[in-house]
Parts: structure tokens; C-alpha cells; sequence
């Protein structure tokens, strides 16, 4: 199973650059990586994917290593609306079966003015 | 317009009865999931569905049966239902197995009393 761990919570102000890193020490070849913002009483929704190297989008960028063991999800110029929990999800399903989909615990980031 | 939209958002009721939840989607997606978020925050899948066929059950009690009229909705049926049942149950649908991006539901809060 491609377990992640990420830490528990994070800290930041308004205006700063946001890295939160994801360790999937045991992602497979097939594995994606995909990252979700969840705020209270909504469900999860999808900020980016990767495979490898950098991905961005208009909200974030993904950067993941050449081992691919770790990722880090990294948000520019936070705000407070950006205080949210994000999870780090790793699994192919036709390879790795849909155990690999769950989210774990994710970060809790919280932004203060 | 709601992408994915779950009934009801709030559900208590009794040990030992038998309720439903529904979703439906309107993304035109093939793929549509059920999770679970539990008091520990985790989201763990349940069940999958891909242009109507179960394509994945996890280690869930078979108490709970997943029911997919067409590939736009997917009903959660649960049978006498337990303390340990309380959670929150999310649906999400896809494009394509998990590795597309999921769009999620708010879901629904389930309450055993």
C-alpha cells in the first residue's frame, strides 16, 4: 500500500508561500499523486496531479522528486480562505487496488492575518 | 448548478434501521465513488462504480450495498444500521478511474442514536 504521511498541521500568514510536503516512501511505478483541499462540512476538491517533476496550475504547483518518494504541494501568497486541510492521495488503482484511496489524516493549514 | 449533490445532508436515526442516501451527478463522469470520513477525520473509500458495475468493494460489512440505476447516480443502502456507522459519507465521481481528478460531493452526516 502506498501510505503517506504528512504533517498534522501548519502555520502561515497572509501573503506567504505555503509548502506542505507529502512522504509516500513506498509509491509504486503506476503511482499518481494528486492533492485535495477539504473545508469544513464540504468534501474534498482536487487541486492538481503529478507523475513526476513540476506541475502547475492556476492555484498551486506540485513538485516531486526524481525518486518520487515525497511530493510537496506548494500554494503562492496565501490567504485566509486558503485555511483548509489538504490531503495527499497516492494509488493507481488498476495496479495498486483502491485501499491505496485513502486520504489519511492530511495537513491542517491555517492562515492568520 | 451542483456537480455532485447528495440527499439528505443530515441523517439521524436509530440502531437497527435501514436508511438511504443518494447521489447524483451531472458531470456526464463514468465513475462514481462512496467514502467515508470517520471522527478521526480519515476518508476511506467504500465503493466504486464504472458505467454501472461494481468494480471495487472494499472490506466493507454487507450491510452496506452500493445501488447504481444509471451511470449518473449511485445510492448508499444500509442495512440495520450501528453506533460505529456514524460518520460522515461522502460521493464523488470521476472521468475514468481515480487517477482523473474527483469531484466530491458535501456529504451526508450520519447519526446513530
Amino acid at each position: 500500500l502506498a501510505k503517506t504521511t504528512q504533517p498534522i498541521s501548519m502555520d502561515s500568514y497572509e501573503g506567504q508561500e505555503v509548502n506542505i510536503t507529502c512522504s509516500h516512501n513506498n509509491i509504486a511505478t503506476n503511482d499518481y499523486i494528486t492533492w485535495y483541499q477539504q473545508f469544513p462540512s464540504q468534501g474534498p476538491r482536487f487541486i492538481i496531479q503529478g507523475y513526476k517533476t513540476k506541475v502547475t496550475n492556476e492555484v498551486a504547483s506540485l513538485f516531486i522528486p526524481a525518486d518520487r518518494k515525497s511530493s510537496t504541494l506548494s500554494l503562492p501568497r496565501v490567504s485566509l480562505s486558503d485555511t483548509a486541510v489538504y490531503y495527499c492521495l497516492v494509488g493507481d488503482i488498476a495496479n495498486s487496488g483502491y485501499s491505496t484511496l485513502t486520504f489519511g489524516k492530511g495537513t491542517m493549514l491555517l492562515v492568520s492575518p | 448548478d451542483t456537480a455532485v449533490s447528495q440527499t439528505p445532508k443530515y441523517l439521524v436515526t436509530q440502531m437497527g434501521n435501514d436508511k438511504s442516501i443518494k447521489c447524483e451527478q451531472n458531470l456526464g463522469h463514468d465513475t462514481m465513488y462512496w467514502y467515508k470520513q470517520d471522527s478521526k477525520k480519515f476518508l476511506k473509500i467504500m465503493f466504486s462504480y464504472n458505467n454501472k458495475e461494481l468494480i471495487i468493494n472494499e472490506t466493507v460489512p454487507n450491510r452496506f450495498s452500493p445501488k447504481s440505476p444509471d451511470k449518473a447516480h449511485l445510492n448508499l443502502h444500509i442495512n440495520s444500521l450501528e453506533l460505529g456507522d456514524s460518520a460522515v459519507y461522502f460521493c464523488a465521481s470521476s472521468q475514468g478511474d481515480a487517477r482523473s481528478a474527483q469531484h466530491f460531493g458535501d456529504g451526508t452526516r450520519l447519526s446513530i442514536l
